[in-house]
């Protein structure tokens, strides 16, 4: 069975502080994906990063940056400088291959970002 | 970029009545989704669909749902009879053999 924990409810920051977002999976699957994923206010589910199992460097994208530490089985979100429009729920997923084939994405529960200004 | 296209936006109905839930996922794309998500609370999975035919589908996908891919490019969502408690969210998502997925913008059903 899958499972993502995002630990953290809700984080609230100031402006151009930088912020971590954690998430622990767990998995028996020895092939599998990470995702990141932001839903703004409006509701839409907006892609950030995916992750193969295999490929465990750090990613940088702009003031974001992911850290994927398998021995910890943790693939947390960062941050940096953090804006007001950064403010929204992020979900951490995880999907496995399933007998049918296809990855099937298992979300966290959110965690729920504001910045204020 | 190529996006995975959902209408209506937002949907109200009354209790007990069918809704059709549109989706066109993206053109060269083999894996369909749809997932669901209740106010304030986490995404569900639904159902997978690959090869004309149900792949996986939770528990939550009972007797009322159905899917269906009518032609070559819509994907829908059917809600037999709906409940308050089906007042959600509504994700579709495609993905390609081995991609990552692409979600659509959602519809919102709002059960009355």
């Amino acid at each position: 069975a899958q499972k993502v924990t995002q630990a953290q409810t809700e984080i609230s920051v100031v402006e151009k502080e930088d912020v971590t977002l954690d998430c622990v999976y767990e998995t028996r699957d020895t092939t599998y994906y990470l995702f990141w994923y932001k839903q703004p206010p409006s509701g839409e589910l907006v892609f950030l990063i995916r992750r193969n199992s295999f490929d465990e460097q750090n990613e940088i994208s702009g003031r974001y940056s992911w850290n994927f530490q398998k021995s910890t089985s943790s693939f947390n979100f960062t941050i940096t400088a953090s804006q007001v429009v950064d403010s929204a729920v992020y979900f951490c997923a995880l999907s496995g291959a399933t007998s049918g084939g296809s990855y099937i994405p298992t979300f966290g529960r959110g965690t729920s970002l504001i910045v204020h200004p | 970029e190529p996006e995975v296209t959902q209408t209506p936006s937002h949907q109200v109905t009354q209790m007990g009545q069918e809704v059709i839930l549109r989706c066109v996922p993206i053109s060269n794309h083999l894996y369909f989704y749809w997932y669901r998500q209740i106010l304030g609370q986490k995404v569900e999975f639904l159902v997978s669909f690959y090869n004309n035919e149900i792949s996986e589908k939770s528990e939550i996908f009972d007797d009322q749902f159905s899917v269906e891919r009518p032609d070559g490019s819509n994907f829908t969502l059917k809600i037999r009879s709906t409940k308050l408690e089906d007042s959600a969210m509504y994700f579709c998502a495609s993905s390609g053999q081995g991609d990552g997925y692409t979600f659509g913008s959602g519809t919102r059903l709002t059960v009355v």
